[in-house]
């Protein structure tokens, strides 16, 4: 079964509005750490946000925010203010417990399109 | 601030011939991680490594093989390599493994294209 489930492959959204990109994830671990990366084309993978299982406020980072509902097992990115270089791909990911060395597991991704 | 450096930024090889990638991870991260992105697809998880030792494998084929050096650099060396192969490899390195918010920073990755 999929861990990070990623329904929209592609969205559009105008310049200075704001865009929801969704995540669903599945584990049975009661710690556990959610990110967000974004793949320009040029094919670099960036950092963008965490939010930890146990954190009870959303996380932001400036234009960034999490949406973070536990119960529903959703970590939606919020991008406020879209600009034309938040054209990319962007992958939610989730690192498992303490026994999982750390690696992360992806998503399949959401390409963004801003247009201008 | 420093990040993480992989080489080469772009290999083409032919089939059956074999590969070696090189990662410099950040200074003073413990551990590195490879993963493999085929095209149009995400990142798989394929090794890591936490201070100089294998901590973790994923889809690693057998014919894949990686190590860390003394100085922390980590290599991935691919043998007969098939087609299929091609695709964006990827360094990632953080630190303190296990701890949940300790995000892996990227490398710009190595694209390989097997001809």
């Amino acid at each position: 079964a999929q861990k990070i489930t990623q329904t929209q492959p592609g969205m559009f959204v105008q310049e200075k509005e704001a865009v929801t990109l969704d995540c669903t994830y599945d584990t049975s671990d009661q710690s556990y750490g959610l990110f967000w990366y974004k793949q320009p084309s040029s094919g670099e993978m960036i950092f963008l946000i965490y939010q930890g299982s146990y954190d009870e406020q959303n996380a932001t980072e400036g234009r960034y925010s999490l949406n973070f509902q536990k119960a529903r097992k959703s970590a939606n990115l919020v991008i406020s203010a879209s600009q034309l270089g938040d054209s990319a791909m962007y992958f939610c990911a989730m690192r498992e417990g303490w026994g999982s060395q750390g690696n992360l597991i992806f998503g399949k991704g959401t390409k963004l399109s801003v247009k201008p | 601030a420093a990040g993480v450096i992989q080489s080469p930024r772009h290999l083409i090889k032919e089939k059956r011939e074999t590969a070696t990638l090189k990662c410099y991870p950040i200074p003073r991260h413990d551990t590195v991680y490879w993963y493999q992105q085929g095209p149009g697809q995400d990142p798989q998880f394929l090794i890591s490594f936490y201070e100089k030792m294998q901590s973790d494998k994923g889809s690693i084929p057998d014919r894949f093989s990686a190590q860390q050096f003394s100085d922390y650099h980590s290599e991935l060396n691919m043998s007969s390599l098939e087609l299929g192969d091609s695709a964006l490899y990827f360094c990632a390195s953080s630190s303190q493994t296990g701890i949940l918010d300790s995000p892996l920073h990227f490398g710009n990755g190595t694209r390989l294209t097997v001809t």
